[in-house]
């Protein structure tokens, strides 16, 4: 089974400045997707970005970005110039290429400060 | 597109009673997912369906638990009897293939 791993139950950065979420899974398949969700106090699940794992070029959204280091099994999002809306639970999530359903990580909370 | 539709989304119900959590995805979309959101456990998988036929329901946690798509515009999630530690967010979420859409989820208190 796959799992996700998010070493950071909670981050905190200033307005402006720049974060990194960390996550690391676990799998032995070479065709999946890698996702970042935003959940909001209004619990809402927002998909942030996501990574084809066969594709070598880091997925970019507007501020945020990931890091997908294949070998190493790590797909951190960083976020650049950080808003005060930025604030939320972020989770990493996969899934196989194959399939449809998400195995999430636990989340990381993230606070922005003014 | 109204998105995914949850409903109730809030729950207030008394242990032993039976819980109805409702869903009608996003039109055109083949795929239904129902998760569950504890502090504990995080989010969960719990069944998914594809054109209304269940293909994985490996994560229903006990035979009080039961979930339908009787229709490609609706679907349900029935526990009974319903206990304290069901106590969670309910999230129903539609694809049409690789992105799915969540919708608000439904916050189920048991008392």
């Amino acid at each position: 089974a796959q799992t996700v791993t998010q070493s950071q139950p909670e981050m905190s950065v200033q307005e402006a400045e720049t974060v990194t979420l960390s996550c690391t899974y676990d799998t032995s398949e070479s065709d999946y997707y890698l996702f970042w969700y935003k959940q909001p106090p209004s619990r809402q699940m927002i998909l942030v970005i996501r990574q084809e794992a066969y594709k070598q070029q880091n997925a970019t959204e507007n501020r945020f970005s990931v890091n997908f280091q294949k070998a190493a099994k790590s797909f951190s999002l960083k976020i650049s110039d950080s808003q005060l809306g930025d604030a939320a639970m972020y989770f990493c999530a996969y899934r196989h290429g194959s399939g449809y359903a998400l195995n999430f990580g636990k989340g990381t909370s993230l606070l922005v400060t003014p | 597109d109204a998105g995914v539709i949850q409903s109730p989304r809030h729950e207030v119900t008394e242990m032993g009673q039976e819980v109805t959590l409702r869903c009608k995805p996003i039109s055109g979309h083949d795929y239904l997912f129902w998760y569950r959101q504890t502090m504990m456990r995080g989010l969960e998988l719990l069944i998914y369906f594809n054109n209304n036929v269940p293909i994985d329901d490996s994560g229903m946690p006990e035979d009080r638990f039961s979930a339908k798509m009787p229709n490609a515009s609706f679907s349900t999630l029935k526990i009974q009897p319903s206990e304290p530690r069901d106590s969670a967010v309910y999230f129903c979420a539609s694809s049409l293939g690789p992105l799915g859409t969540f919708g608000s989820g439904t916050r189920l208190t048991v008392v």
